[in-house]
Parts: C-alpha cells; structure tokens; sequence
C-alpha cells in the first residue's frame, strides 16, 4: 500500500518570496515520485518527477524537489513565486502495478 | 498532438439516469485510468486498467464499471446516477513514467 501527505492545504505567500509545498510518502516498495500542477478548470500537468539518480530534480519554471528516502519526503520549492505559479499542486506516488496515489492537494495564492 | 481526450466536457443527469464517459489517448499508452476530484480530497482512483481487456478497481469503484475494448480507449459508466456522484472526473493514461491528464468531465446529479 502507498499514501501521500500533503502538509498544507492552502499556502498564502507574497510575490517574489520564497516558497515550499511539503510532501511526505509512505510505501513498501521503491516508487517513483512527481508534482502535478492544475490551472482552474483545467487537467493535471507534470512539473517535476524523480525517477532514479540524482534527489533534486528542477522544472523549467524555476521549481526544484528533493527526494530525501530516509524522511520519506519530496517536497516542492521555488525561491521566488510569481503571480502565475498561483495553482493547485499535488504530490503523487507511483508504485507496482502502474498505480498513482495523490495527495490532497496545496493551493498556492501567490499575492501581489 | 492530441494526448488525452475526454468527452462529454460537462454532463447534468436526473438521479437514476445512467450514462458513459468516453477517454481515448494517442500516445500508445498501457495504462490508463479513471479519477474523481472533489473539493479538499484531491483525486481519487476509481478504476484502472493495466492493458486492453484488463481493468481493475480503485478506492472507490462503487456505482461505476469499465471497460477497456480497445488499447486507446477507456469507457467509464455510471449505470444509476446518484447524486453523490456529482464531482469532476478526469481519465489519464501512462506508460512506465508520469501519466497525463485529460481537460476533465464535469457531472452534476440532480
């Protein structure tokens, strides 16, 4: 069995501040992880996946996550939000069995 | 370039109505699956399927089925619509990697 938690709910933060989305996992086998973004009215888009290799894996957009096994942890961070990154983002799990487990999810409001 | 194709885009049904909800993706992809996203639960798996022919439940199959007939496409049906079926339902596809999403379907029961 997989789960995913997603710490925060909702993340206020001020434009060009620093942010970070915390994502715990729990599995019994290796897993691969990813962050998912979603527009208002819109699907899931990938941001950013860890697969193997190295633990911190970036987007094009400036986010960065770091896989940390022994914490369990893949959490999302991006030194300096614009107003555009304001979306809801998800943490999901993938295990055996080609199965994703998601989060519940972090609206980030990013304010002027 | 189409990935994920979800139709219809919004649906309203009369409680005990049944209907079909059409995925169909053009990436080749094994994998595919059915989701529901509501309010403050993030997304849940109702049924998936590992191949054509195959399907399997999720972690919440109760008052839907599926098919998958062909590799590209995967039929979800709601055969007496209820109204705590009201919700967003996205399909999504994968191979070994990342899955992509569907624009969604939005159903309301009423």
């Amino acid at each position: 069995a997989q789960s995913v938690t997603q710490l925060d709910s909702q993340v206020p933060v001020f434009e060009e501040a620093p942010v970070e989305l915390r994502c715990n996992y729990s599995s019994s086998v290796s897993v691969y992880l990813f962050w998912y973004v979603q527009y208002p009215n819109q699907g899931l888009q990938l941001l950013l996946k860890y697969l193997s290799g190295s633990t911190l894996v970036e987007s094009i957009n400036g986010f960065e996550a770091e896989f940390n096994k022994s914490q369990t942890s893949f959490h999302l961070r991006k030194p300096s939000v614009h107003i555009s990154d304001t979306a809801e983002y998800f943490c999901a799990v993938r295990g055996n069995a080609g199965k994703s487990t998601f989060g519940d999810g972090t609206t980030l409001t990013v304010k002027p | 370039n189409a990935g994920v194709t979800q139709t219809p885009k919004f649906r309203v049904l009369k409680t005990g109505q049944s209907m079909t909800l059409l995925c169909a993706q053009d990436m080749n992809h094994e994998y595919m699956y059915w989701y529901r996203q509501d309010p403050g639960m993030g997304l849940r798996l109702i049924h998936y399927s590992v191949g054509e022919g195959t399907t399997a439940k999720g972690e919440v199959p109760d008052g839907y089925n599926v098919s998958r007939l062909k590799k590209q496409n995967f039929l979800l049906g709601l055969e007496s619509a209820a109204p705590s079926q009201t919700s967003v339902y996205f399909c999504a596809s994968s191979s070994t990697s990342e899955a992509f999403f569907g624009q969604g379907t939005r159903l309301t029961v009423v």
